[in-house]
């Protein structure tokens, strides 16, 4: 079955990019909707944005201006990039397929720190 | 942007039955916002139970169910178990793609 996995580095410091990958296996990547979604130690869920397989995107309005999603239908992974991340950015990062939200990663913890 | 609102905690009997219900500020939740609804375990990821208002996936269990209550997104738990315990969170589509999670619910079975 399709499975995501998470990966990019646990580490960002502050004002600095922060960049995650999700690789799809066990599947295609076409034809999908696919999400970032994000939780800060504590709190509840947050919708960053989503990417369909053919490239268009929509972000969370309050991420925009820092929020950057692609894919790689080739490599069969989507990628995040955050700008300017500051601690508040600290947290679990998840990728999903949007359609349905059937399936999930594991998530991976994301820290922003000097 | 639109804020979702939940029950910020519950609680319900062993084998009680429990609504948790999700508004939206911009007025009514209908089926156009095709609601979600994910459970979540300490330490664990998100897992989804509902989509599209009431659909429920292979994993989700029978007691679980999904409706449209008085201009809400309802999540009504029948039967609930000590296994239930945990916090659900909602989840509403606007205009097209873009998406915002509630604030979730902390569901205790006691």
């Amino acid at each position: 079955q399709v499975q995501l996995q998470e990966s990019g580095p646990g580490l960002v410091k502050p004002s600095e990019t922060l960049s995650l990958t999700c690789s799809v296996s066990g599947g295609s990547i076409s034809s999908y909707y696919w999400t970032w979604i994000r939780q800060p130690p504590g709190k509840g869920l947050e919708w960053i944005g989503n990417i369909y397989y053919s490239g268009s995107t929509d972000y969370n309005p309050s991420l925009k201006s820092r929020v950057t999603i692609s894919v790689d239908t080739s490599k069969n992974q989507f990628s995040l990039k955050l700008s300017s991340v500051t601690a508040a950015d600290t947290a679990v990062y998840y990728c999903a397929r949007d359609s349905r939200m059937d399936v999930w990663g594991k998530g991976t913890t994301v820290t922003v720190s000097s | 942007q639109a804020v979702v609102t939940q029950e910020p905690s519950l609680t319900v009997s062993p084998g009680g039955t429990v609504t948790l219900t999700c508004g939206s500020s911009t007025g009514a939740v209908t089926s156009n916002h095709y609601p979600y609804w994910f459970q979540q375990k300490p330490g664990q990821a998100p897992r989804t139970l509902i989509f599209d208002t009431s659909n429920k996936h292979s994993w989700t269990p029978a007691r679980f169910s999904g409706s449209l209550l008085g201009g809400k997104a309802a999540l009504t738990l029948s039967g609930a178990q000590p296994e239930d315990e945990a916090e659900y969170y909602c989840l509403l589509s606007y205009s097209g793609a873009r998406r915002v999670f509630g604030g979730g619910t902390k569901l205790t079975v006691l």
